[in-house]
């Protein structure tokens, strides 16, 4: 199976910052790398697909990078709306993982 | 609209079984694999299993293989989870979610692009 670390755990930013999430996989995945966005109480949404890919409808102030082991989630300029918890998932094979989740909340 | 709408979660005693279903609308179903995904009570999402379109391919995590079988219903446009030997740590939100297909370096993958709202299963006596 392939272990993932997903960090911080915790990000406190204000409305306007630029934050960014990593997540590194304990073999190479490519680029099969997903990102999800999680409000309290409701299911995930998916952000961005490929590691790099915006899916439709998602602003472009959320952007994704990286391949091979290290990735890296970045939101440009944080809005009252983005304050969430953040998964990584890879889907590079199976067993398929998810990240232990970064929750952004307001400082 | 694609839609996912999760049924069959409650109460069941620990050792117990349970049959989740999913609703698939808005897509054709058939050519879509579809996984379920859960998440206990405060914690993170948990992988838990996927199926092909056509069924003939499944996939488990470990923490559930041999007490959980996913299948579906083409005909019917319904996923299935069927739960047995359910235990405490079984306990959570459980959702479905349809699988899109990305091909990179020489394989697909299948990352989740629609989610179900989720049903919760409770395992406790």
């Amino acid at each position: 199976a392939i272990w993932m670390t997903q960090s911080p755990s915790l990000l406190s930013a204000s409305t306007g910052d630029r934050v960014t999430i990593s997540c590194r996989m304990s073999q190479g995945i490519s680029s099969y790398l997903a990102w999800y966005q999680q409000k309290p109480g409701k299911a995930p949404e998916l952000l961005i697909y490929a590691a790099s890919t915006l899916q439709s409808g998602v602003p472009s102030r959320f952007s994704g990078s990286g391949s091979g082991t290290d990735f890296t989630l970045t939101i440009s300029c944080l809005q009252s709306e983005d304050f969430a918890t953040y998964y990584c998932q890879q889907y590079y094979s199976f067993p398929q993982a998810f990240g232990q989740g970064t929750k952004v909340e307001i400082k | 609209e694609v839609q996912l709408l999760e049924s069959g979660g409650g109460l069941v005693q620990p050792g117990g079984s349970l049959r989740l279903s999913c609703a698939a609308s808005g897509f054709t179903f058939s050519s879509y694999a579809m996984s379920w995904v859960r998440q206990a009570p405060g914690k993170g999402l948990e992988w838990v299993s996927a199926i092909s379109g056509s069924g003939g391919s499944t996939y488990y995590a470990d923490s559930v293989k041999g007490r959980f079988t996913i299948s579906r219903d083409n005909s019917k446009n319904t996923l299935y989870l069927q739960m047995n030997s359910l235990r405490a740590e079984d306990t959570a939100v459980y959702y479905c979610a349809k699988a899109s297909r990305y091909y990179g370096s020489g394989s697909y993958g299948y990352y989740m692009d629609v989610w179900g709202k989720g049903t919760t299963v409770t395992v406790s006596s």
